[in-house]
């Protein structure tokens, strides 16, 4: 299958910082990536659908201005998580889709993100 | 709100046995059911059901859906101990935002 390469796969970071974490597409072009985010024991969230050159779409109940989404390229998407708090603490995990929606999605490795 | 459901949660078997997985689905406009398996950190694909029927196979896994009863199975058997993972089912629908919907997984155990 597809590759799909996210960064860094585990960061540690003080309360009131951002961070940055990138998910590309290394031998596909990604028309859409989605981020998700999963919480010890429980399942992956839905947190946004970003399509390259445009706005992302943020599900219900996820702050647009904290979680910052990016889809430069049809290559590249990045999720910034602003002024970070300890609750911020989880699992995020994108996964990219090259072209039309009924077809599967790849997922990187997940980014650990502890927040203290 | 769209919804899926995975029975059980967590099944602990003997290698060799042969488990069945559960999902259920209550999703409008629903277009596809996919099957993942968690081990460490990424999700990787199994399956994609989108006919009602059509059973799908690879190597001892094997998938159904029954979009009559809103349901599909995952099928494993001879298990392995690598076969040890968080089977996720997970749903598509049609047009709007086109993320998947996630059941909370099934945590299989195979035991020696």
């Amino acid at each position: 299958g597809a590759v799909v390469s996210q960064h860094p796969s585990r960061v540690i970071c003080k309360s009131g910082t951002s961070v940055k974490i990138e998910c590309r597409s290394l031998d596909f072009q990604a028309t859409t990536m989605f981020w998700y985010r999963q919480f010890p024991k429980q399942s992956l969230m839905l947190m946004a659908t970003s399509n390259e050159g445009s706005k992302a779409t943020y599900e219900q109940g996820v702050e647009k201005d904290k979680f910052l989404i990016n889809h430069a390229s049809l290559t590249l998407s990045t999720l910034t998580v602003t002024s970070a708090h300890p609750e911020d603490s989880s699992f995020y995990i994108c996964s990219a889709r090259e072209g039309r929606a009924n077809t599967e999605a790849f997922f990187g490795q997940g980014t650990r993100l502890t927040v203290v | 709100e769209d919804k899926v459901v995975q029975s059980p949660l967590s099944l602990v078997v003997h290698e060799g046995d042969t488990v069945t997985l559960n999902c259920s689905y209550e999703v409008t406009n629903f277009r596809s059911l996919l099957w993942y398996k968690q081990e460490k950190k990424a999700p990787t694909f199994l399956f994609m059901l989108t006919s009602s029927g059509i059973e799908k196979k690879s190597g001892r896994l094997s998938s159904i859906l029954d979009k009559k009863e809103l349901s599909s199975i995952l099928n494993i058997t001879a298990t392995q101990t690598g076969d040890s993972a968080i089977y996720l089912c997970a749903v598509l629908r049609r047009g709007g935002a086109d993320g998947l919907t996630f059941g909370k997984g099934t945590h299989l155990i195979i035991q020696p």
